[in-house]
């Protein structure tokens, strides 16, 4: 079976750094992809990992261990528009190739 | 580049109602493409994914169909509404046989009265 687990919600403050963690047990791995949702709009992509270590994008950084089933999202200089939904999925070939996505933890960041 | 349409925005329809909701990708060929459903604060559901003009494989048996009449068409129908549909829908696609993520449409607020 597959299972993503994330936490449900995290606050933080403006210019402060967060680390928002995934934990998955999937039947197969492809990938280990990131996305952000505001309210009301659909999710957009931030990252992805295939391989284990840190992949960097500006303010957003990730980072994969696949042995131990375990990613996270690093977000720096956090800004008031950062709060939202990020939701953790990943590509599973045994769920033909499908992608299981997470419940998402919302994110408030604070003035 | 790939661009991806959903329409409508936002529907409010009354139950047992027909539905249709269409979905188009530009700028590539033989896409894979999903279907998703998001209740109020709750996570992403697939409902249906194709490989294929044709080709459907539900994930969740209720009352909602897809079909994919051309290669970059998708479409989720129902012939009868109920309460329980009403949520965010989302189309998405990604490339085939690679490691592209998932890019989704705008998405639709369906309201069921």
């Amino acid at each position: 079976g597959q299972n993503i687990d994330q936490p449900t919600e995290m606050t933080a403050t403006e210019g402060a750094i967060v680390q928002i963690n995934c934990t998955y047990q999937t039947s197969g791995f492809n990938g280990l992809f990131w996305y952000q949702q505001h309210a009301g709009e659909a999710p957009t992509f931030l990252s992805y990992n295939v391989l284990d270590g840190l992949e960097e994008k500006g303010r957003f950084s990730s980072f994969l261990s696949r042995s131990k089933g375990y990613s996270y999202l690093l977000l720096k200089e956090l800004q008031m528009k950062d709060s939202a939904s990020y939701l953790c999925a990943v590509r599973d070939p045994s769920y033909g190739q499908n992608f299981v996505f997470g419940p998402g933890t919302r994110l408030s960041v604070l003035p | 580049s790939q661009t991806i349409h959903q329409w409508p925005a936002t529907l409010v329809q009354p139950v047992g109602s027909p539905l249709s909701l269409e979905c188009t990708v530009e700028g590539t060929s033989n896409p894979n493409l999903y279907w998703y459903r998001q209740a109020a604060g709750r996570g992403l559901q697939l409902l249906f994914y194709s490989v294929g003009i044709g080709q459907i494989s539900s994930e969740v048996p209720q009352n909602l169909s897809a079909s994919r009449p051309q290669d970059r068409q998708f479409i989720l129908s129902s012939k009868k509404l109920l309460l329980s549909d009403s949520g965010f829908y989302l189309c998405a696609w990604t490339m085939t046989g690679s490691n592209s993520p998932l890019h989704f449409g705008n998405g639709t607020r369906l309201t069921v009265t």
